[in-house]
């Protein structure tokens, strides 16, 4: 059980593209969902929580313009890369929580951007 | 806003022996601890986790301590094994934060046969 799927696994994109990310809790139901980004050899930063029906809440330094987060079901959450530069190439993990354990995050297998 | 710090960030034991990395936090508030396994390229693991009104979790060859006083908390693995070797993260997160995680710095850890 609490399994989590990202889509897609990895993406090269242009510069001045968008790129959506699509995080999916395939066997319960999440009503907060996170995005996290990783660069190489380092932890994992959060950049925003996104609930299931409302606005997501992003973190200081996060550009919400530039990160935007939908949570339109209880099992779907996507994150679009606006405008990707290459800067914004990085490893993006989404995780969700189960409701019967609310602490408790689940991470999906992350989605390697690449933007050329 | 809470800090998580994690020591050591690189650990090299050899096979059959213990690891122990340990990790402190700054908000005496936090009361979930959740440990994670990374392999390279892959998703966190969740591998144990313990809450605060608990002291020690043990799960096979892994347990987790926790020292709410002193806010630190451990994890150990015993009888190691080529196949842990990986990237262990500590978190820290507390409901009135939203169940935000903060993460350690994270370690690698290499188990040499």
């Amino acid at each position: 059980g609490a399994v989590v799927s990202q889509h897609p696994s990895r993406v090269i994109c242009k510069s001045g593209t968008s790129v959506k990310i699509e995080c999916r809790s395939l066997d319960f139901q999440a009503t907060t969902m996170f995005w996290y980004r990783q660069f190489p050899k380092k932890s994992l930063m959060l950049m925003a929580t996104s609930n299931e029906g409302s606005k997501a809440t992003y973190e200081q330094g996060v550009e919400k313009d530039k990160f935007l987060i939908n949570h339109a079901s209880l099992t779907l959450s996507t994150l679009t890369v606006t405008s990707a530069h290459p800067e914004d190439s990085s490893f993006y993990i989404c995780s969700a929580q189960p409701g019967l354990a609310p602490e408790t995050q689940y991470f999906g297998p992350g989605t390697r951007l690449l933007v050329l | 806003g809470e800090n998580v710090e994690q020591h050591p960030s690189t650990l090299s034991v050899q096979e059959g022996d213990s690891a122990v990395i340990k990790c402190t936090y700054s908000d005496s508030a936090s009361n979930y601890f959740p440990w994670y396994k990374q392999e390279l390229g892959k998703r966190p693991q969740l591998i144990i986790d313990i809450r605060s009104n608990v002291g020690e979790k043990k799960d096979q060859r892994i347990a987790v301590t926790l020292n709410k006083t002193a806010k630190h908390f451990s994890l150990h693995i015993t009888e190691t094994q080529p196949e842990d070797s990986a990237v262990y993260f500590c978190a820290a997160s507390k409901r009135e934060y939203g169940n935000k995680l903060v993460f350690g710095a994270g370690t690698i850890l290499r188990v040499k046969s």
